[in-house]
């Protein structure tokens, strides 16, 4: 199994544009999770999917920041339009149901100028 | 509400030494207590975890040692290398779902 999958690796925008992350998660896992990892906040939860539902976004930044995940093996953050303090490392985990542990993708590094 | 509070934020230790990361917790509902290493450039990966019905569990050079009476979890690395110069985050779970709840990450720098 290749893991979690993320694209990009390293992403570097300027302030104002739209930016997609991309998530590849383990088949037959049914639960996806979007974290935001900076110096100062730590690891953040912004939100979680189980079965391609969202269940809760409640640590979704703003408005600005949105997820889908149309299938069981994809799924996207999206941020609309991109600001300098989005500049983060964004990384995707997925686990089975009643698993309890989660498997993390490599990240996203993002940097907005 | 943090409820998941870890400490110290940056540790430095001598090749050799002992490595010791704190955790403390409030939900009591909590029954599942994993550890987390994260190197540069890679996302956290499972290290070792523990259920509650145990106060100590050991793989290799890495012990987790839990007072549930306290609501503590600790997480001690023996013989400390270079090679364990990493991120560590502590994390919590209850059987009510799949969500970790994640303490703030400890930068351990293993000096040689």
């Amino acid at each position: 199994d290749a893991g979690v999958i993320q694209s990009p690796r390293h992403e570097v925008t300027e302030m104002g544009q739209e930016v997609t992350l991309r998530c590849k998660p383990i088949s037959g896992h049914d639960y996806l999770f979007w974290y935001r990892q900076t110096m100062m906040r730590g690891l953040e939860l912004l939100i979680y999917f189980n079965n391609n539902v969202p269940i809760d976004d409640s640590g979704m930044p703003e408005d600005r920041f949105s997820a889908k995940m149309p299938n069981a093996s994809f799924s996207t953050l999206k941020i609309q339009p991109s600001e300098p303090r989005d500049s983060a490392v964004y990384f995707c985990a997925s686990s089975e149901q009643g698993a309890r542990g989660y498997t993390f993708g490599s990240g996203t590094r993002l940097t907005v100028v | 509400q943090q409820q998941v509070k870890q400490s110290p934020q940056s540790l430095i230790v001598q090749k050799g030494g002992i490595s010791i990361i704190n955790c403390a917790y409030e939900n009591t509902a909590f029954d599942y207590f994993p550890w987390y290493q994260q190197f540069p450039g890679k996302g956290p990966a499972l290290l070792i975890a523990i259920r509650p019905d145990v106060s100590e569990k050991k793989e290799g050079r890495f012990t987790i040692s839990f007072n549930k009476s306290a609501k503590q979890f600790s997480l001690h690395i023996m013989d400390s290398q270079p090679g364990d110069s990493a991120t560590y985050f502590c994390a919590a779970s209850s059987n009510a779902g799949n969500m970790l709840t994640f303490g703030g990450g400890t930068r351990l720098m293993v000096k040689p």
